[in-house]
């Protein structure tokens, strides 16, 4: 099993729509948890970190968190064609070292039609 | 401006060459790391640096190597011994284990083509 899986996609919305991205990770004693964007071609883009049970908004973006089920999504309200690209899921292991060591998904591509 | 840096942009490898690629933050992060993205792909953890002069391999350290002499830089080398190396390769930062969710911010990255 890997340790942080997501649906490649790719994930097509209409604009504004509201875009549902999903991730599960393996390791129980997991801490925090952060999405990031990535265009096509550039480095990754932190949105949002959410370390408790619940939701966490931001603007159009709210982040879930289940840690029982294992479970963090990331919503996006009223989409937009510049929403477009890759949502990347990270997962911080660092209770169980000395080091932060996060694990990124592979991420999930999605596409808002304008 | 505070940021993370990092140069080439672009840096084309002839078979045998070693290459460095540069990393420089100005955020007064402790931890460094770096990161190989092969296309389609997620984010491989090469090497990490918790502190000046100290750094661990991550989970594809062969072939690549660094060195911290400076808070503000993390260099990475690929050696020879990289027997694949075409790929994005992203420096990151963070403040450290002092913040409970330490979220890493990263560079604008350096796209290696091997010849």
């Amino acid at each position: 099993q890997k340790e942080v899986e997501q649906n490649s996609g790719p994930l097509s919305v209409p604009e504004g729509a509201i875009a549902s991205l999903n991730c599960t990770y393996s390791d129980r004693g997991s801490q925090s948890f952060f999405w990031y964007r990535q265009y096509s071609g550039k480095s990754p883009e932190l949105i949002m970190f959410i370390y408790s049970n619940g939701d966490k908004e931001d603007g159009r973006f709210t982040a879930q968190l289940n840690k029982a089920s294992q479970y963090v999504s990331l919503l996006i309200r009223d989409s937009q064609p510049s929403d477009s690209a890759t949502y990347l899921c990270a997962v911080n292991h660092g209770w169980k070292t000395s080091y932060d060591k996060v694990i990124f998904g592979p991420g999930t591509s999605l596409s808002v039609i304008p | 401006d505070g940021g993370i840096t990092q140069s080439p942009k672009y840096l084309f490898r002839k078979e045998g060459q070693n290459v460095t690629l540069s990393c420089e933050q100005n955020l007064n992060h402790d931890a460094m790391y770096w990161y190989r993205q092969d296309p389609g792909q997620g984010l491989r953890l090469i090497y990490y640096s918790q502190i000046v002069n100290d750094f661990q391999k991550g989970d594809i350290a062969e072939g690549y190597s660094v060195s911290r002499e400076k808070k503000e830089s993390f260099p990475l080398t690929v050696t020879s011994a990289q027997k694949n190396p075409t790929a994005f390769y992203l420096c990151a930062s963070s403040i450290g284990r002092t913040v409970s969710y330490n979220e890493q911010f990263f560079g604008p990255g350096t796209r290696l083509t091997v010849l």
